[in-house]
């Protein structure tokens, strides 16, 4: 069964600081991972989508990374702004459902201080 | 053009009631999935709809249902709320149905339950 967990739970920073979101998955047998961020009490937003041929994908000032073999996939996030204040979900969607059933995890709570 | 729209944003309910949550996608997409957010909880699958048909389901009792019209617009139907269903009820649309490439997942609002 498929599990996605994200490290860490909450993360607190000064502006203008380079960080690293985490997230692992305990099956390698995925169709790609998405980055989701979601402002409190909303929807959520795409970021980036990596589909399980890719190592990495860019936009801006985020950079995801792909290490299927490990289970594990990074969000980089440059030159942190209080308006990348938000809680970041990570996605998979498992390559046995044949539809598009993602596989959440808990999500990070970053709060970027100015 | 517009993005996912859900209806109603917030709802108050009793147990017991029933509650029917609706979803519009974006235009030409044909695809609509439902998840299930509980507070400080990533979401849940309920079903997913393509071309009118149930291709997915989660494990959701059947008190859940789902109907997608012709227009691709949709419902999600809860019956005989318990308050463990007070949740952010997220509708997404997409392209296609299935894994085809670079299909993004692109979120409605949601609309809030509150079970009381």
């Amino acid at each position: 069964k498929q599990e996605v967990t994200q490290i860490p739970a909450a993360l607190s920073v000064p502006e203008g600081e380079n960080l690293v979101l985490n997230c692992s998955f305990t099956d390698s047998a995925i169709y790609n991972l998405q980055w989701f961020r979601q402002d409190p009490g909303k929807g959520l937003t795409s970021l980036l989508l990596i589909q399980s041929s890719q190592r990495e994908q860019t936009s801006g000032r985020l950079n995801a990374s792909l290490d299927k073999s490990s289970g594990r996939s990074t969000l980089y996030i440059a030159a942190s702004q209080p308006g990348d204040s938000a809680t970041y979900l990570c996605a998979v969607d498992p390559a046995t459902s044949g539809t598009y059933k993602y596989i959440f995890g808990t999500g990070t709570r970053l709060k970027v201080l100015a | 053009d517009a993005g996912v729209t859900q209806s109603p944003t917030h709802l108050i309910k009793t147990r017991g009631q029933h509650v029917t949550l609706r979803c519009s996608p974006i235009s030409g997409h044909k695809s609509v999935s439902w998840y299930q957010q509980v507070l400080g909880q990533g979401p849940q699958f309920i079903f997913q709809y393509y071309e009118k048909e149930e291709r997915g389901r989660g494990n959701f009792p059947d008190r859940f249902s789902a109907r997608q019209f012709p227009n691709y617009s949709s419902e999600l139907n809860v019956n005989a709320l318990l308050l463990g269903d007070s949740a952010l009820y997220l509708c997404a649309s997409s392209l296609e149905g299935a894994f085809s490439g670079a299909n993004v997942l692109t979120f409605g609002a949601g609309s809030r339950l509150t079970v009381l």
